[in-house]
């Protein structure tokens, strides 16, 4: 696809499961990050790659919180043990080479995560 | 820390009239990027605008256009002639000029478009 994808686009859980969250970014961009986004409130960085080394995690809010990108293009984002309070919109943004000067980031449409 | 600041939670306008959308931030960094971002019901945030610090001069991309004063670190929205197609939340942002950085958001303002 032209854009950045992500899957499920929305996800209800119990108290206490594991959920995972996919980002499949735009073909042959280098960067991908994630951010959690809670209702009525901006964006928040969660966790930055580049390829498939992570470069940058001091968003994650704890260590139920595991982020990866294996071979440097789908990522996944882990959450275990899930809480109500981490119920939020998880949004993946991806950027290209050249944006490394610019930093312009492109998002996906979020994966909607409600725990019950 | 960088922190971004929107006081202004809504904002609405007539449709073809001229509105601005209030941005402040604060750094310690001299070189940096400024962002604004719209972000329409259906979720998919989508960039408007952006500014490099290093710019003395203020971006512009048609009807969008900025008006950024470095000292006073402040980085405000103009939008022009506004359309319905306009209505959406707008977030400001800020990030680092190391290269790819994580965004800074604001909170965000609710535009409303009145016909």
């Amino acid at each position: 696809g032209a854009g950045v994808s992500q899957s499920p686009r929305y996800k209800v859980a119990k108290r206490g499961q594991d959920v995972a969250l996919r980002c499949d970014p735009i073909s042959g961009h280098v960067s991908l990050f994630w951010y959690q986004q809670a209702l009525g409130q901006g964006p928040e960085f969660l966790t930055y790659f580049q390829n498939e080394a992570q470069l940058d995690k001091s968003g994650l809010p704890s260590d139920r919180f595991f982020a990866e990108r294996p071979e440097g293009s789908v990522s996944t984002l882990k959450i275990q043990r899930t809480q109500q309070e981490d119920s939020a919109v998880y949004l993946c943004a991806s950027s290209s080479q050249e944006s490394l000067f610019n930093n312009e980031q492109f998002f996906g449409p979020g994966t909607r995560l409600t725990v019950l | 820390a960088q922190t971004v600041t929107q006081s202004q939670p809504e904002m609405s306008v007539q449709e073809a009239e001229t509105v601005t959308l209030s941005c402040t931030y604060d750094t310690s960094e001299s070189d940096y990027y400024l962002f604004w971002y719209k972000q329409p019901p259906s979720r998919q945030m989508i960039l408007v605008i952006r500014q490099e610090a290093y710019k003395q001069q203020n971006a512009t991309e048609n009807r969008f256009s900025v008006n950024f004063q470095k000292a006073a670190k402040s980085f405000s929205l103009k939008i022009s002639d506004s359309q319905l197609g306009d209505a959406a939340m707008y977030f400001c942002a800020y990030s680092g000029g190391g290269g790819a950085d994580g965004l800074t958001f604001g909170k965000g303002t609710h535009l409303i478009i009145q016909p």
